[in-house]
């Protein structure tokens, strides 16, 4: 069973601080990796993705992918109260021969404190 | 450019009953997939469509199935609805493939008294 596995929270900072969110993934193969915010009530929104190794910034936002710890983080700097959501990690997963599907985990909850 | 779009937005059935979903995706994109979202077991991936064919299916009771159509259009079905059932249908469409960024609709809230 293909995981993908996050601490479901809730992660609590102060404003203008910088938020840390991680995820870790099972499938070796995976090839793609996105961050995605859901406010309550609402459908994900994508924020990030990321292939390749290493860090690829957005904004106040940093996506981070080490694929031999099979590790991806997200950095949210200078947080905002508007950030208080929850994020989820998606990770392409095989799911079959030449199938992938993509595999959520289950969420951290994020609360920026004014 | 127009996002995905989803009708009905909210349901009430009653168990036992059948329901279509329906999803539009973004202008140009082929790939759509369709997810269930519940509190307990977050987003799982049912199923994605590509060029009117499935694709890929996660693992769901046959009750759940699907179509697309040569407009890109899908439909998801689910028949003799459980209690279970309850929950966020989501779909996403992205250009090619779900290693793609896929982009998600605002969802169809279903409810089985």
């Amino acid at each position: 069973q293909k995981e993908v596995e996050q601490n479901s929270g809730p992660l609590s900072v102060p404003e203008g601080a910088i938020a840390s969110l991680n995820c870790t993934y099972s499938d070796r193969g995976s090839q793609s990796f996105f961050w995605y915010r859901q406010y309550s009530g609402k459908s994900p929104e994508l924020i990030m993705f990321i292939y390749s190794n290493g860090d690829k910034e957005d904004g106040r936002f940093t996506a981070q992918l080490n694929k031999a710890s099979q590790y991806v983080s997200l950095l949210i700097r200078d947080s905002q109260p508007s950030d208080s959501a929850t994020y989820l990690c998606a990770v392409n997963e095989r799911s079959g021969a030449g199938s992938y599907q993509l595999t959520f985990g289950k969420g951290t909850k994020l609360s920026v404190i004014p | 450019k127009a996002g995905v779009t989803q009708t009905p937005r909210y349901l009430i059935k009653t168990r036992g009953q059948q329901v279509t979903l329906s999803c539009s995706p973004i202008s140009g994109h082929r790939s759509v997939s369709w997810y269930q979202q519940t509190p307990g077991q977050g987003l799982q991936f049912l199923f994605e469509y590509f060029s009117e064919t499935q694709r890929n299916k996660g693992n769901f009771p046959g009750r759940f199935s699907g179509r697309q159509f040569s407009n890109s259009r899908s439909e998801m079905n689910v028949s003799t609805l459980e209690l279970g059932d309850s929950a966020l249908y989501l779909c996403a469409s992205s250009l090619l493939a779900v290693y793609n960024e896929q982009f998600f609709g605002p969802g169809t809230r279903l409810t089985v008294l």
